[in-house]
């Protein structure tokens, strides 16, 4: 059965921390993993991943693939409270438009 | 561009009724796909459509039916609501099939 897992389930950090959130995925004819932030509503897009080794950037937001290790993190440098969110990982698979999403972490960052 | 809207924002159903979900996408996007959100389970697909008149099953179709008439509306009938559909509603689009760009929800509660 396909399955991605999300660790931690949440966190709370101080302003100004570094963060990394891990993503782990089980899935048949791996097509591409994303990112997702989730403040109080509607998901956002963050980054997607397609092959290993290569790191997506955004601003302070970074994040990485190893599709050999099947899993990937999303970094998060000097958090403030504004990084305070659920932040989704999902893969998708090859043969559909079918996306599998993790539970989510949710992130609070103290002021 | 309005982008994607859900209508309605919240509705409370008895267990039994029927009702239909709305979604609405201005972007000219093929892909579109309605998720469910509960507590700590992340986003789970429902159904999706890779085109005009062209549905598939997700991981959760139990109880719900779609339909594609247009590349822009692709409504979810519940056909007769039970308390455990009571979750928040998400619909989404893509224009590639990867990212998606997801409408406010719609939170449903069956009493």
């Amino acid at each position: 059965e396909d399955k991605v897992v999300q660790s931690p389930l949440s966190l709370v950090v101080h302003e100004g921390d570094t963060v990394t959130l891990n993503c782990s995925y089980e899935v048949t004819n791996f097509r591409s993993l994303l990112w997702y932030k989730q403040e109080k509503k509607a998901p956002t897009f963050l980054f997607m991943l397609t092959s290993s080794g290569i790191e997506k950037k955004s601003g302070r937001l970074s994040s990485i693939l190893d599709k050999k290790e099947l899993f990937s993190i999303l970094n998060i440098t000097a958090t403030q409270t504004g990084d305070s969110a659920i932040y989704l990982c999902a893969v998708e698979a090859t043969g559909g438009f079918k996306t599998i999403f993790g539970a989510g972490t949710r992130l609070f960052v103290k002021a | 561009n309005a982008g994607v809207t859900q209508t309605p924002k919240f509705q409370v159903l008895k267990t039994g009724q029927s009702m239909t979900l709305q979604c609405a996408q201005d972007m000219n996007h093929e892909y579109m796909s309605w998720y469910r959100q509960d507590p700590g389970m992340g986003l789970r697909l429902i159904h999706y459509s890779v085109g005009a008149g062209i549905t598939d099953q997700g991981e959760v179709p139990n109880g719900y039916n779609v339909s594609r008439s247009t590349t822009e509306d692709f409504p979810l009938r519940l056909l007769s609501a039970a308390p455990s559909q009571t979750s928040v509603y998400f619909c989404a689009s893509s224009r590639t099939g990867y990212e998606q760009y997801f409408g406010p929800g719609t939170r449903l509660t069956v009493t």
